[in-house]
């Protein structure tokens, strides 16, 4: 079965750093851009950026430009995204999507992960 | 970016009726359009791709169509489970969605 599957929900204070993982298996890791797509409470979807697995090429949105890294482990088949200072305007819920074409970025999400919610309180 | 405006906001109907949502495009996107449904505390799932292309196991009740700019989803006869909120999302370049609209069941 294709599927991602990401890291569990976290709670974290302002200004502090995080890294969310998302797990991918049953396709080839490397061929597919993976992206990551924020959902603020009661609001609607919002594409962050996205990366090529083969050779970690990454195109972020204007709007997360320099707000947010994304990585990925070849070995273990794990996509990231991470933050290095928090603020409370990044609680959200954040999703793990694969891009439908190999190798293709004019392509819609086919897979999404169940999602990872991120708050961020004082 | 490309931004996607979609309408109504929210709309209510019966179940069998025939409900359609519009999106568009601030610039020509070709056909690279999809449609994607999202039930509460779930992840979205993808029902159009390509504007008219329906993903595999997606009852065939959900159509889309457009080109260009302009781009419609129909839902031809509403079922329960259909209840929903319903986004469009344009993937020519940096991909962008809609601000959703939210489908009711009277």
């Amino acid at each position: 079965e294709v599927q991602v599957v990401q890291s569990g929900a976290e709670v974290k204070k302002p200004g502090e750093s995080l890294k969310i993982s998302c797990k991918a298996s049953g396709y080839s890791f490397t061929t597919y851009w993976i992206g990551w797509v924020r959902q603020m409470p009661g609001k609607g979807l919002e594409c962050m950026g996205v990366i090529y697995p083969g050779d970690s090429d990454t195109r972020y949105s204007p709007s997360f430009q320099g707000q947010v890294t994304l990585s990925v482990d070849k070995s273990i088949s794990t996509a990231y995204l991470q933050w290095s200072s928090l603020k409370a305007s990044d609680t959200a819920i954040y999703y793990c999507v694969r891009h439908s074409e190999a190798g293709g970025l004019t392509s819609p999400f086919d897979i999404w992960g169940q999602g990872t919610l991120v708050t961020v309180s004082s | 970016d490309i931004q996607m405006t979609q309408s109504p906001s929210t709309l209510s109907a019966s179940v069998g009726d025939g409900v359609t949502i519009t999106c568009r495009a601030s610039q020509s996107i070709g056909r690279w359009l999809a449609w994607y449904q999202q039930k509460p505390g779930k992840a979205p799932k993808l029902l159009i791709y390509q504007a008219s292309s329906l993903e595999s196991g997606v009852p065939s009740r959900f159509s889309g169509s457009g080109s260009g700019t302009e781009f419609t989803l129909t839902i031809s006869s509403l079922q329960p489970d259909d209840s929903a909120t319903y986004y469009c999302q344009q993937y020519n370049g940096y991909s962008t969605f809609g601000q959703g609209t939210n489908v009711e069941i009277k």
